[in-house]
């Protein structure tokens, strides 16, 4: 199964509503999961189940979608919010990244 | 406190061999799946092999072959035992625990520092 993330880089401004879209190849239903990346650093888990938000992590983020088509949604943008984004979807057999959605500052 | 720490990368020539290391605390392996990621330099996240609670192993297609995934519970430690390495194979690789059931993916929640491996002549 192929991801497809887009944009793969966008410039907004603190305060900002950002989206970011996965699409997968296939339907993967709750299969699906959302990274958070900043230089130097290991990825962190933001949204699981596709939509439901990892325990710390703040409620600005949020998650939807389902089957093929998947949406992080950012609301009021925060300077710590800049970093690169993955989506993820599991199958038996593996387990696919999305290419990546850096979020830089305008 | 539940955490993973990788290790054994280094500097290696093309076709040599590596073993990384993915001790885990605060928690025991057998309760989850776990998996190694790697990421090469400016690039973005790439899975390269699991094992689930059941014990069975998965690799991606650029590994295949060359990678064994395996675990020693006495030792609550992950390992990924790398052949026939290639320059393609430099990156940082991640250890990284996961959960799942019948209906939901529960994410990878904890994640190793992660371990650079540069195959170089």
């Amino acid at each position: 199964i192929q991801l497809t993330q887009s944009p793969s880089s966008l410039s907004a401004s603190v305060g900002d509503r950002v989206t970011i879209t996965c699409r997968a190849s296939q339907g993967i239903s709750n299969y699906f999961a959302w990274y958070q990346q900043k230089p130097g650093e290991a990825p962190k888990l933001l949204i699981y189940a596709a939509s439901t938000l990892q325990s710390g992590v703040p409620s600005r983020f949020s998650g939807s979608g389902s089957g093929t088509d998947f949406t992080l949604t950012i609301t009021s943008l925060q300077p710590e919010d800049f970093a690169t984004y993955y989506c993820q979807q599991l199958t038996y057999y593996s387990l696919t990244f999305g290419g990546g959605t850096k979020v830089e500052i305008k | 406190e539940v955490q993973l720490s990788d290790s054994g990368g280094g500097l290696v020539q093309p076709g040599e061999s590596l073993r990384l290391s993915c001790a885990a605390s605060g928690f025991t392996f057998s309760g989850y799946a776990v998996s190694w990621v790697r990421q090469a330099p400016g690039k973005g996240l790439e899975w390269v092999s699991a094992i689930g609670r059941d014990g069975v192993t998965h690799y991606a297609d650029s590994v295949k072959g060359r990678c064994t995934i395996s675990m020693d519970n006495s030792r609550n430690t992950l390992y990924l035992q790398m052949n026939s390495l290639r320059a393609e194979d430099s990156a940082v690789y991640y250890c990284a625990r996961y959960s799942y059931d019948s209906s939901n993916f529960y994410g990878m929640d904890v994640w190793g520092l992660g371990t650079t491996v540069t195959v170089s002549s």
